[in-house]
């Protein structure tokens, strides 16, 4: 079974500041994706950003890395230059991506991240 | 560029009675999903299907059905609602290939 911990119910951190949210992960098959996802208030789902689990080099997009730790099994979300926009509950998930999964995600508990002005 | 709808966003319903939350895609993708996410916490697997015809239960299916008869549509039937499905259910697909799960804007639903 696969399962995801994020150790934060809630982080701050000043607008324009660097801050990471943690996520340690757990699973015995070898072939896995890392994804994370923002939920603000409205609820939607925001896709932001992917690592899998034979990628040589940790993923950015934009503000967001992943700092992919493998042998920690650790795959924690940077975001750079914080903005007030950012302010919105985190969710790291895994998907196993063995054959016959059914490569459902797994989610964390997410972190609610506040940028303060 | 609808990709992953939702019908309704919000619904109330009373104890004991049924409904069925609607769900489309329209990018062709062979995986669909059904979560649940009760407040402040992640979202639950309730059913998942990896093509037409074929179907199977996730973390949480007590108290739900699904079918799947067409690649677009993927609809959860809740039978006999009770106070413990009160919670945000989001549907989500995936291609064939490995990669993110494109998610519907969710269905807010409140039994009382």
């Amino acid at each position: 079974a696969q399962k995801i911990t994020q150790t934060q119910p809630g982080m701050f951190v000043q607008e324009k500041e660097a801050v990471t949210l943690d996520c340690t992960y757990d699973t015995s098959d070898p072939s896995y994706g890392l994804f994370w996802y923002k939920q603000p208030s409205s609820g939607e789902m925001i896709f932001l950003i992917y690592q899998g689990s034979y990628d040589q080099q940790n993923a950015t997009e934009g503000r967001y890395s992943l700092n992919f730790q493998k042998a920690r099994k650790s795959a924690n979300l940077v975001i750079s230059a914080s903005q007030l926009g950012d302010s919105a509950m985190y969710f790291c998930a895994m998907r196993v991506i063995s054959s016959g999964s059914a490569r459902q995600l797994t989610f964390g508990s997410g972190t609610q991240l506040t940028v303060l002005p | 560029n609808a990709g992953v709808t939702q019908t309704p966003k919000f619904r109330i319903l009373k104890i004991g009675q049924s409904m069925t939350l609607q769900c489309t895609q329209d990018m062709n993708h062979n995986y669909m999903y059904w979560y649940r996410q009760d407040p402040g916490m992640g979202l639950k697997l309730i059913y998942y299907s990896v093509g037409a015809g074929i179907t199977d239960k996730g973390e949480v299916p007590n108290g739900y059905n699904v079918s799947r008869s067409t690649t677009e549509d993927f609809p959860l039937r809740l039978e006999l609602a009770a106070p413990s499905q009160t919670s945000v259910y989001f549907c989500a697909s995936s291609p064939l290939k490995q990669g993110e799960q494109y998610f519907g804007p969710g269905t807010r639903l409140t039994v009382t």
